[in-house]
């Protein structure tokens, strides 16, 4: 069936390096895919999007990389600090399609000091 | 901040009470949504309103009941409610109902059903 899972619910990670949280999906026919950030006490937020037609995408102090020959999608935060401390989701739907978007269930991010 | 005001956020009742969640976007869109956020499991959609219209309900027990009177509002009637259905509450918009909008949330309802 589809799923979209993370690979670890929770993840640590020295201030100042950089954070990877990986996800993996299980519709090959998905093809756009979304990173959402749910900080304590509040609801997701985006981030940043990918399509499939494309491999890597960037914001500010992210980067958002897919490999849809093994279904992984991975964000990279750059210079982690502690207001990145939260729950990170990934999400994918089939464009074009009236399809509800299928959430992952979320890692954890710990920012050591 | 994010457009999406949620009221209350909190909730405790009892399982003979009705309470209602109410959902306040002040961005303009005219797709609304409800989602149901438990410990450990993901996301779970519950109900989808597009320009006032339902268009998705996934498999919802009737103790949950939306209302969309406006694009900008959003309620869920609570009525019998059990246990299990203490969760985080999450209202959502995006501009139309399509498979690539991004979603803005509001900070949520945490029920707690006694």
């Amino acid at each position: 069936g589809e799923s979209v899972g993370l690979h670890l619910p929770t993840l640590s990670v020295q201030e100042g390096d950089n954070s990877i949280i990986n996800c993996a999906y299980s519709n090959s026919a998905s093809d756009y895919f979304i990173w959402y950030k749910q900080e304590s006490g509040k609801g997701p937020q985006f981030i940043i999007d990918i399509r499939s037609n494309m491999d890597k995408r960037q914001g500010q102090r992210v980067t958002v990389l897919l490999n849809k020959t093994v279904k992984h999608l991975s964000l990279q935060i750059a210079a982690t600090q502690p207001g990145d401390s939260a729950v990170y989701f990934c999400a994918e739907n089939i464009m074009n399609r009236d399809d509800k978007i299928i959430f992952g269930k979320g890692t954890r991010l710990h920012i050591l000091p | 901040e994010t457009g999406v005001t949620q009221t209350p956020r909190h909730l405790v009742m009892g399982m003979t009470n009705k309470k209602s969640l109410k959902c306040e976007q002040h961005l303009g869109h005219n797709a609304m949504y409800w989602y149901k956020q438990s410990a450990k499991k993901p996301l779970e959609l519950m109900f989808v309103y597009n320009f006032k219209e339902q268009t998705e309900n996934n498999s919802v027990p009737s103790r949950f009941s939306p209302e969309c009177p406006n694009s900008s509002h959003l309620f869920l009637h609570l009525h019998t409610l059990q246990p299990e259905d203490s969760a985080l509450y999450l209202c959502a918009s995006s501009q139309e109902r399509r498979s690539n909008e991004k979603l803005f949330f509001g900070s949520g309802t945490q029920l707690s059903v006694l």
